[in-house]
């Protein structure tokens, strides 16, 4: 089973329109790390946030907005006001508490396009 | 701060040949994970590295494998290239080991092409 499932495959929005892009997750842990990076066209996977399980604060940086909420286990990331430079894959990943390695697991990946 | 390098970017090789990947953490920096990309598959764990030594492997054939150096820096090897093996390959270091909730932050990534 997935652990982090992003059903949105694909998402075109025009610019300036606010867009939410979904995330759920599957743990069992009581600690985790939730994440959102952005893969622009160039490749390179960007970080733009990590939240921990214990902190359910919204959090909110420029147009960028991210709402998690465990009861539904879900870490929403909505942009506002979308801007071409927004078109991007953007995936949510969930970092589970281990003794040792890695146990980072990336979704699908949502692939935005914000036309001009 | 640099950030984290991966070289060469590009690379385009024949099936059976055998390619060497190179990435060089943030400075201060003691993990390295691998990931391959592909529009199939997704993001994919190869293998992380902290310490010189392989911390944890994802499900790939051992034609895969991966080395770290003193300084951190780190390479993996594919052997025997298949035409599956096309992608995009990713390195991530993070200050310890991903798996204990540490931001990995990714380099530019080396576009692998085998024909």
């Amino acid at each position: 089973a997935q652990k982090v499932t992003q059903a949105q495959t694909e998402i075109s929005v025009v610019e300036k329109e606010d867009v939410t892009l979904d995330c759920v997750y599957k743990t069992r842990d009581t600690t985790y790390y939730l994440f959102w990076y952005k893969q622009p066209p160039s490749g390179e996977l960007v970080f733009l946030i990590r939240r921990n399980s214990f902190d359910e604060q919204n959090e909110i940086s420029g147009r960028y907005s991210w709402n998690f909420q465990k009861s539904t286990s879900s870490f929403n990331f909505t942009i506002t006001a979308s801007q071409v430079v927004d078109s991007a894959v953007y995936f949510c990943a969930l970092s589970e508490a281990g003794n040792t390695g890695n146990q980072f697991y990336f979704g699908t990946g949502t692939s935005l396009t914000v036309i001009p | 701060k640099a950030g984290v390098t991966q070289t060469p970017r590009y690379l385009i090789k024949t099936r059976g040949q055998q390619v060497t990947l190179s990435c060089s953490p943030i400075s201060g920096h003691r993990s390295v994970s691998w990931y391959q990309q592909t529009p199939g598959q997704g993001l994919q764990f190869l293998f992380e590295y902290f310490s010189e030594t392989q911390r944890n492997k994802g499900n790939f054939p051992g034609r895969f494998s991966g080395r770290q150096f003193s300084n951190s820096r780190s390479e993996m090897n594919v052997s025997t290239l298949e035409l599956g093996d096309s992608a995009l390959y990713l390195c991530a270091s993070s200050y310890g080991l991903a798996g204990d909730q540490e931001t990995q932050y990714f380099g530019p990534g080396t576009r692998l092409l085998v024909l």
